[in-house]
């Protein structure tokens, strides 16, 4: 399987709850990023985590990393409609240092 | 809005039509990409430019033919495709791994093409 799964696949909540994905990893890593994407377009950078931090924080977003258990939560607080969309985590391979392995992705639907 | 610009955003084209999609950005980032990203599939990484040459090729059918003829512009060129290539094409950039690569800065992605070979 491949680096970087995360759980749930899909995640429908109401407005105002809060979400929380979970990606798992393989490999050792230096960092560990989420992208959202909304239907049909390009990823969107939002957070990146370093492997020697636990938590982190961006507006309504705090990631979580624990580099024992390879795994890192994401935690979308207050979600909106507008949250809508994809989430992936991704890791870049420590080889080469250009290869990205992105998880298979949790698809959020938050109704308003 | 994203830095990095895609053109076309839609393209269909026949199984025997020669195609280009069309790669831009101006932050001055000297690594891009091209992934590939099929219906609620994660990307797939097709290849990856540092300084204009080549780094990586995923072994890519023959068909998809990347260049990289500055460092602003990124195409793929596209020839005698097959209808399971229809996917989003998507084109990135980052800073190179010199100044800490996509590892410590992340990637930054165009809108895409979405692409049907029919």
């Amino acid at each position: 399987s491949q680096q970087g799964e995360e759980d749930p696949q899909a995640l429908s909540i109401q407005e105002g709850e809060n979400a929380t994905m979970n990606c798992s990893y393989k490999t050792s890593i230096n960092n560990l990023q989420w992208y959202r994407q909304n239907s049909g377009r390009g990823l969107v950078h939002l957070i990146l985590i370093r492997s020697n931090e636990r938590e982190k924080h961006s507006g309504r977003l705090r990631v979580t990393l624990d580099t024992s258990k390879k795994s890192s939560s994401l935690l979308i607080t207050a979600s909106r409609a507008a949250d809508t969309a994809s989430y992936f985590c991704a890791t870049v391979l420590n080889t080469g240092g250009f290869k990205t392995i992105f998880g298979a992705g949790t698809r959020l639907f938050v109704k308003a | 809005d994203t830095e990095v610009t895609q053109t076309p955003k839609h393209l269909v084209m026949g199984m025997t039509n020669k195609k280009s999609l069309k790669c831009e950005q101006h932050m001055g980032h000297r690594a891009m990409y091209w992934y590939k990203q099929k219906a609620k599939k994660p990307p797939e990484l097709m290849f990856v430019y540092s300084y204009e040459k080549l780094s990586i090729n995923e072994s890519v059918p023959s068909r998809f033919s990347p260049e990289c003829p500055n460092s602003s512009l990124l195409n793929l060129h596209l020839h005698a495709l097959q209808p399971e290539d229809s996917a989003l094409y998507l084109c990135a950039s980052s800073q190179d791994r010199g100044t800490g690569g996509p590892a410590f800065h992340g990637y930054t992605f165009g809108s895409g093409t979405r692409l049907t070979v029919v």
